[in-house]
């Protein structure tokens, strides 16, 4: 699992209540990735993070912000959840592996909102 | 837009076959290529990475690359159920960012 750990792995919430995802990695990598996966759209990426403060959007970020105060956390929040936020959220890494980069991804974390 | 395709499937193969998975990237200066498999409810997991065209063998799984048509394959020889599962083709579109295809799913039939 190349040291990712995903909190929740499973959530219910209502509509309009605020949520927040946590990723934490214990190898130090500098790129980590926000990305929901619903069915026939495949993995859409929310946000990522270059570094401590650093963040940026991805292709489907409305509605979602994220914070990195820590190299080894990489907070996803719903600031208001909707229904169409219902999905699977995965948190993933980029590893340098020599002269490649790889994704490495948790576990997952399965929302709900009702 | 720069897009990853896939075949939704499910592509069924029985085992023991060779199951043929392809992908088409739309951007040209795309330079890595990453093959994961990922199991119902489960994360994916890398399979293969492949950056030059041609052919790269690890075990049962050949990843091959022809960048001129823009076009990466995944060959699974000696197909067994365990192989059953969503295989994401992805490809590296910038400095550390990927895109994903939707995956195409592969059934072996015992």
């Amino acid at each position: 699992d190349a040291g990712i750990t995903q909190s929740p792995r499973h959530k219910v919430t209502e509509t309009g209540t605020p949520v927040t995802l946590r990723c934490h990695q214990t190898e130090n990598h500098r790129y980590m990735y926000w990305y929901r996966q619903d069915p026939g759209h495949g993995l859409r990426l929310i946000h990522y993070s270059y570094g401590v403060k650093d963040t940026d959007k991805g292709e489907v970020s409305d509605g979602y912000s994220v914070s990195r105060s820590k190299t080894e956390d990489f907070l996803l929040t719903l600031e208001s959840a909707t229904s169409s936020q219902t999905s699977v959220y995965f948190c993933a890494i980029s590893a340098d592996m020599g002269e490649e980069n790889i994704q490495y991804f948790g576990a997952g974390t399965r929302l709900s909102v009702l | 837009q720069k897009e990853v395709e896939q075949n939704s499937g499910p592509l069924s193969v029985p085992e023991g076959a060779i199951a043929s998975l392809n992908c088409t990237y739309s951007d040209r200066v795309s330079q890595s290529f990453f093959w994961y498999r990922q199991y119902s409810g489960k994360s994916p997991e890398l399979i293969m990475s492949i950056y030059s065209n041609g052919d790269k063998e690890d075990g049962r799984f050949t990843a091959q690359l022809n960048k001129a048509s823009q076009y990466v394959s995944l060959l699974i020889r000696d197909s067994q159920p365990s192989d059953s599962a969503t295989y994401l083709c992805a490809v590296n579109i910038g400095t550390y960012k990927y895109i994903f295809g939707t995956g195409t799913r592969l059934k072996v039939l015992a």
